[in-house]
Parts: C-alpha cells; structure tokens; sequence
C-alpha cells in the first residue's frame, strides 16, 4: 500500500508570491490534515479535511487555506507569502479522521526569500 | 484549546539503558494520544498510540501509560538501541467527535550512546 505522497518535495519562493501543495492520502483514507514544523513553533495544526468538507482549523491568518477533491487529495495554498511562512508542511492521512492512527507524508519543505 | 508539555527536551541514555518521555495535557476532552519519532530528514512516524478508555499499552519494547485523573502519558522505551536516536513527539487528540485535530509537544531529542 503506497503512503501518503506529497509534493512538489521542495519549494522556494518570494515573498508576496503565492503557493500550491499537494497531497495525495494512503488509499482508503477520507481524513487529511495539514500542518506545520519550523525549529520555533515545533509541530502546528492548519486544518482538516473530511469528505471535501473542512471539519476543523487552527490558528493561522486566512492567507492559508485548502480544499479537499473527491478523490481524497487535499491541496493547502498560502497566498502573499511571508518569510515566516518558511517551514516543512506536512499532511496527514487517517481513515476517519479523530482517534484513528494518522500517517504523515514526508512533507514539502517550503523557503520564502 | 489543547496545550501539551513535553519533558526533557533533550535526553542522553546509554545504550541498553531506558528512556522515559513525560507528556501533560490540559484538555479534559482529549481521548487520543499518539507518539511519534522523527529522524533526521525524515517524516514523524508513529510508534504507538493510547486510547483514553486504556491505561498502558505495550510494542515490544516499546511502552505508553495514560492517567486520565492526572492528565499525563507517558512513553517508555527498554532496552535503547542506537537506532532509537531521534525526537520524539507526543501528542493529544481532542477530536471534537470525529474531527481530528493534534496538538504537539516540543519534542524530546533522544541520543542514545554506545
């Protein structure tokens, strides 16, 4: 069973530019979560996906939103990008989403200059 | 909203000795606590997860107890081989019904040392 993908791997852009990730869940899973890991802030929660429908969301300004396709794939997009937006993004995948066992992928590491 | 703090923050044992990681968590609704290890480089893996109705859980030498009461989990790991070398995270789900939603500790860097 292939694990969660995630891509592209590795980003750079400017600031005030915009940014598309992707992420494709181990089959069979309907839940996708996304977070966020900087070296400050440790592991943060952006938001979950269930079923196309964004069940929860954290603490983090509109710029960052996501969006869930029938298939399952999620995509988050962060707009007007800010140096602090660098960080490694990674998704999670879990069958039913709360108290199931959540995989992650092995993120897209993203550098705004 | 869910806090959890993570204790040490860095860890040295010996190979062959023992690793205990301590995790509290301040969210009475929280019912799922997973632990994962990150290498280096690398994506966080999960090792093994407690459910709230569970007070320990054992993998091989891999071990997790949860007091509800006192609100703290524990990760114990025996036996400590090099390649246990890693950050380990815990976490809480205070799942809200269905939605997930993990709130992370710090991380504890564990060396373990020939």
């Amino acid at each position: 069973k292939a694990g969660v993908t995630q891509t592209p791997r590795y980003l750079i852009k400017t600031r005030g530019q915009q940014v598309t990730l992707s992420c494709s869940p181990i089959s069979g899973h309907r839940s996708v979560s996304w977070y966020q890991q900087t070296p400050g802030q440790g592991l943060q929660f952006l938001f979950e996906y269930f079923s196309e429908t964004q069940r929860n969301k954290g603490n983090f300004p509109g710029r960052f939103s996501g969006r869930q396709f029938s298939n399952s794939r999620s995509e988050m997009n962060v707009s007007t990008l800010e140096l602090g937006d660098s960080a490694l993004y990674l998704c999670a995948s879990s069958w039913m989403g709360g108290n199931t066992e959540a995989f992650f992928g092995q993120g897209t590491r993203l550098t705004v200059v | 909203g869910e806090n959890v703090e993570q204790h040490p923050s860095t860890l040295s044992v010996q190979e062959g000795d023992s690793a205990v990681i301590k995790c509290t968590y301040s969210d009475s609704a929280s019912n799922y606590f997973p632990w994962y290890k990150q290498e280096l480089g690398k994506r966080p893996q999960l090792i093994i997860d407690i459910r709230s109705n569970v007070g320990e859980k054992k993998d091989q030498r891999i071990a997790v107890t949860l007091n509800k009461t006192a609100k703290h989990f524990s990760l114990h790991i025996t036996e400590t081989q090099p390649e246990d070398s890693a950050v380990y995270f815990c976490a809480a789900d205070d799942g809200s019904g269905t939605a997930s939603k993990l709130t992370f500790g710090t991380g504890t860097r564990l060396q373990v040392t020939l």
